[in-house]
């Protein structure tokens, strides 16, 4: 089945602690996302990247870094920078020329 | 200038009802109007999506109205079902001359369908 894997869909990590989130798309698509959720606060971007060994940063990338060394994969690393962790974390992906944008099932990341 | 604007924040429908979630934006470049539905602990889909060059689209229960003068578009939910309990937020995407922008998306609105 084609589609975005985000693992792990529950994430506890101490402070302190770098941890990094998976997401693996099979649909051949060029551009993909990191967004996260807060409630009441929408879907914010963290990283992108449209093409491999290239990434730019979003809106709150602080405390986050990402790679993209296969078009498949994006991981996310939060990092201890990161002050106020715990969220719900949401990959996404698109094909360059259009518009629509398929996401994956989210990690919940929580910080104990 | 980026920003997108959802309203209300939560709404709460009988079955059967019209729900109606509204939303803004000032961006004129922002050529891409889509609308995802996000149940909970799941990430979001797309439900349907509409260019400025049309007023209305629909599909099935689910209409957009668009307003390009006003820059404003709504989602229109007709006949709703206790199933269409979610979260559903509005985007938009902009176009820079063939360069695509990143989806905006507006804070998202809690629809409740009570049976």
């Amino acid at each position: 089945d084609g589609g975005i894997t985000q693992s792990p869909k529950y994430l506890f990590r101490k402070e302190g602690q770098n941890v990094t989130l998976s997401c693996e798309q099979n649909l051949n698509h060029d551009a993909m996302y990191w967004y996260r959720q807060d409630p009441g606060q929408g879907l914010r971007l963290i990283y992108y990247s449209q093409i491999v060994n290239d990434f730019q940063k979003g809106d709150i990338a602080e405390g986050y870094s990402v790679s993209r060394e296969k078009k498949e994969s994006f991981p996310l690393t939060v990092t201890s920078a990161q002050k106020n962790p715990t969220a719900f974390y949401l990959c996404a992906s698109s094909i360059l020329d259009r518009s629509e944008a398929f996401f994956g099932q989210g990690t919940r990341l929580t910080v104990v | 200038q980026q920003q997108v604007k959802q309203s209300p924040q939560s709404l709460i429908v009988q079955k059967g009802g019209i729900s109606i979630i509204n939303c803004a934006y000032e961006n004129t470049a922002f050529d891409y109007f889509p609308w995802y539905q996000q149940f909970p602990g799941k990430g979001p889909a797309l439900l349907i999506a509409i260019r400025p060059d049309v007023s209305e689209k629909k599909e099935g229960r689910f209409t957009i109205s668009f307003n390009k003068s006003a820059k404003q578009f709504s989602l229109h939910i007709m006949d709703s079902q206790p199933g269409d309990s979610a979260t559903y937020f509005c985007a938009a995407r902009a176009n820079y001359g063939g360069s695509q922008g990143n989806l905006i998306f507006g804070k998202g609105t809690k629809l409740s369908v009570k049976p």
